[in-house]
């Protein structure tokens, strides 16, 4: 069973701050390791992925930071805004029975204050 | 991507009841993934359905509780039965539409069971 330890569980960050959620996980190599956006009352959306064969992805003021040797891969929000305040959650697949299965972190609830 | 629907959007239901929950893709997709989210908590993978054959279950969820049918390659339901409060939770489907992607959510369903 894949384990996925996410960090913090909460953050509270002044607009404009940067916002920075870590991730670790366990074992064997993926194909991707994404984060998710999740607002109250909807479902997770993709928010970006990063591919192993890369060190950073940027997308807008999204950025994926990764870190193979050390299994861990971070998210930094730039120029975080209140419309960021959501609750985020990084992810793993494995593959099992010939099918990609998804491990999701604890979650973190960030908090954009004006 | 895919786009997912997901029916209904929220229900509140008696104990002893059983609910049945619809989920769309908008195109075919070999598996078809159920999780539960409990209040405040992380994504739970209930159990995975694959067209034509019975669903796999995880560890602490089975049939008779939560029975998944899957009759195309497009559409799943799930059914949660005999409920009581402690199921109260909000049920999502996902799909994973290419080799080796990022899975995608439906809305989800939020369930209330009084």
């Amino acid at each position: 069973q894949q384990q996925v330890k996410q960090s913090p569980q909460s953050l509270i960050v002044q607009k404009g701050g940067i916002s920075i959620i870590n991730c670790a996980y366990e074992n064997t190599a993926f194909d991707y390791f994404p984060w998710y956006q999740q607002f109250p009352g909807k479902g997770p959306a993709l928010l970006i992925a990063i591919r192993p064969d890369v060190s950073e992805k940027k997308e807008g003021r999204f950025t994926i930071s990764f870190n193979k040797s050390a299994k861990q891969f971070s998210l930094h929000i730039m120029d975080s805004q209140p419309g960021d305040s959501a609750t985020y959650f990084c992810a793993v697949p494995s593959y099992s029975g010939g099918y990609q299965k998804v491990t999701f972190g604890t979650g973190t609830k960030l908090q954009v204050i004006p | 991507s895919a786009v997912i629907s997901q029916k209904p959007s929220r229900d509140i239901c008696q104990r002893g009841t059983s609910l049945t929950i619809q989920c769309q893709v908008d195109s075919q997709v070999t598996m078809m993934f159920w999780y539960r989210q409990q209040p405040g908590q992380s994504l739970t993978l209930i159990a995975t359905a694959n067209q034509g054959s019975e669903a796999t279950y995880e560890s602490g969820f089975v049939i008779d509780k939560f029975p998944i049918s899957r009759p195309n390659l497009t559409f799943s339901t799930l059914t949660v039965s005999n409920m009581s409060p402690e199921d109260s939770s909000i049920y999502l489907c996902s799909v994973v539409p290419g080799v080796r992607t990022e899975a995608f959510f439906g809305q989800g369903t939020r369930l209330t069971v009084v």
